[in-house]
């Protein structure tokens, strides 16, 4: 157990909808990184925050969009969702905002119908 | 253009052998490089970090090696067990403030490891 914890686990919905998943990052941790796995594909970076800010973007959709609270969760918002969405969506934490060491959690799997 | 790249893709060992997994990457300028275990359908745990100076870490069973001047690291499993079967992900990461879309981090695709009794 890493001490990430994300929720949902599994999300079924439709195309055209809209999504809110949730991080809790370790204790102590400032960091939250996102991350997207579609099926058989590597890890893509989505988005990294520290404390509250936005730190680092990678490849994320404009239809997509997160923040980082003053209790340090995060959420990624997901929005006029598309099949090609369907996907592993890993958040990560770390204590520093230069990725040495980060912790996984299990991921939520979403299905776009 | 910043790369991380992985072989093989996929191997299939038997219980008891050893194998070794690549990674070379042109990440430039380069911070660390990490590899992680990624069980189906599960987050990745982080296996061991190299920096710049560190040619060699062992986590266990696992050791890392890594030639920062050819750029490449393998990542050597002894006496594998069923329970290495998974995929195995070498990432770098470059400097801060590189930027880019890709942000400091560049993943490979892992190679799928299949152990078989």
């Amino acid at each position: 157990d890493s001490g990430v914890t994300q929720t949902p686990k599994h999300l079924i919905t439709a195309t055209g909808q809209r999504v809110t998943l949730r991080c809790s990052p370790r204790s102590g941790d400032l960091s939250v990184y996102w991350y997207q796995q579609s099926l058989d594909q590597g890890l893509q970076f989505l988005i990294q925050y520290y404390n509250g800010e936005e730190r680092a973007k990678g490849n994320i959709l404009e239809r997509f969009s997160a923040q980082q609270f003053p209790d340090l969760h995060s959420e990624l918002n997901l929005s006029s969702l598309e099949l090609g969405d369907s996907a592993l969506y890993f958040c990560a934490s770390s204590t520093r905002t230069d990725h040495y060491e980060q912790y996984f959690g299990p991921g939520t799997r979403l299905t776009v119908t | 253009k910043n790369q991380v790249e992985q072989s093989p893709q996929s191997l299939i060992i038997l219980e008891g052998k050893n194998c070794t997994l690549q990674c070379n990457y042109t990440v430039s300028p380069f911070s660390n490089l990490r590899w992680y275990k990624q069980d189906t359908g599960r987050g990745p745990v982080s296996l061991t970090i190299m920096t710049f100076s560190e040619n060699t870490k062992s986590n266990g069973r696992y050791t890392a090696t890594l030639d920062a001047d050819t750029k490449q690291s393998s990542l050597h499993i002894t006496a594998s067990q069923l329970s290495d079967s998974a995929s195995y992900i070498c990432v770098v990461s470059a400097l801060r403030n590189y930027g880019g879309s890709q942000g400091n981090l560049i993943f490979g695709k892992g190679t799928k490891l299949s152990v078989k009794p």
